[in-house]
């Protein structure tokens, strides 16, 4: 199995731009995970869904922030406006059975400058 | 709220040497426990999990970690690190309630 897969690796925009972090989780798992990390916050959890639908986004920081997960195999992440402030690692993860046992994608690292 | 406490953010240990990280929660039950490790550039990969049971817990690459309900801790530890073994190390917690809250982390440093 490839494992959990996210594009893109790194992304660099403008402040304002529109950013779209995407996500494949393993085939089979029906959890998937948004969460976020800088030096200051850790690990953050932003967003979850199960079976395709969003149980708990108490984690999303603002309306800027918004995921999707049209079907098993993708989710979306998105940022519009992007600031500066939202530069950070960002990371999918998906289980077979809730929080589990969760497995990684290797992070997408997005710098608004 | 709860909380998970990783008290040291940098451990420097010899090639061969024991180790210990710490980790505290705060929680009035007992929550489910984790232990994740993080290379550099890479996602978080588990190591080892303590549900119920038996409270000290094997995991992989030769790691075990002690559940102490006293303390409210679960420490990780190995025997005898190598050089592979640095990395960040996050321990984890979920109230039962499917909200995995991750500590700091403490960055692991090997000394040849």
């Amino acid at each position: 199995d490839a494992g959990v897969i996210q594009s893109p690796r790194h992304e660099v925009t403008e402040m304002g731009q529109e950013v779209t972090l995407r996500c494949k989780p393993i085939s089979g798992h029906n959890s998937l995970f948004w969460y976020r990390q800088t030096m200051m916050r850790g690990l953050e959890l932003l967003i979850y869904f199960n079976n395709n639908v969003p149980i708990d986004d108490s984690g999303m920081p603002e309306d800027r922030f918004s995921a999707k997960m049209p079907n098993a195999s993708f989710s979306t992440l998105k940022i519009q406006p992007s600031e500066p402030r939202d530069s950070a690692v960002y990371f999918c993860a998906s289980s077979l059975m809730g929080f589990e046992k969760l497995f990684f994608g290797s992070g997408t690292q997005l710098s608004v400058l | 709220a709860q909380s998970v406490t990783q008290p040291d953010i940098h451990i420097t240990v010899s090639e061969g040497a024991s180790l210990e990280l710490r980790c505290n929660y705060s929680y009035g039950a007992t929550p489910y426990l984790f232990w994740y490790v993080q290379s550099p550039g890479q996602g978080l990969q588990l190591l080892l999990k303590y549900f119920s049971g038996d409270t000290l817990v094997q995991g992989i690459k030769g790691f075990e970690a002690e559940f102490k309900r006293s303390q409210s801790s679960f420490n990780l530890r190995k025997p005898s690190v190598h050089w592979s073994d640095a990395a960040e190390y996050f321990c984890a917690v979920d109230e039962r309630d499917d909200k995995i809250i991750f500590g700091k982390g403490t960055r692991l440093h090997i000394l040849p």
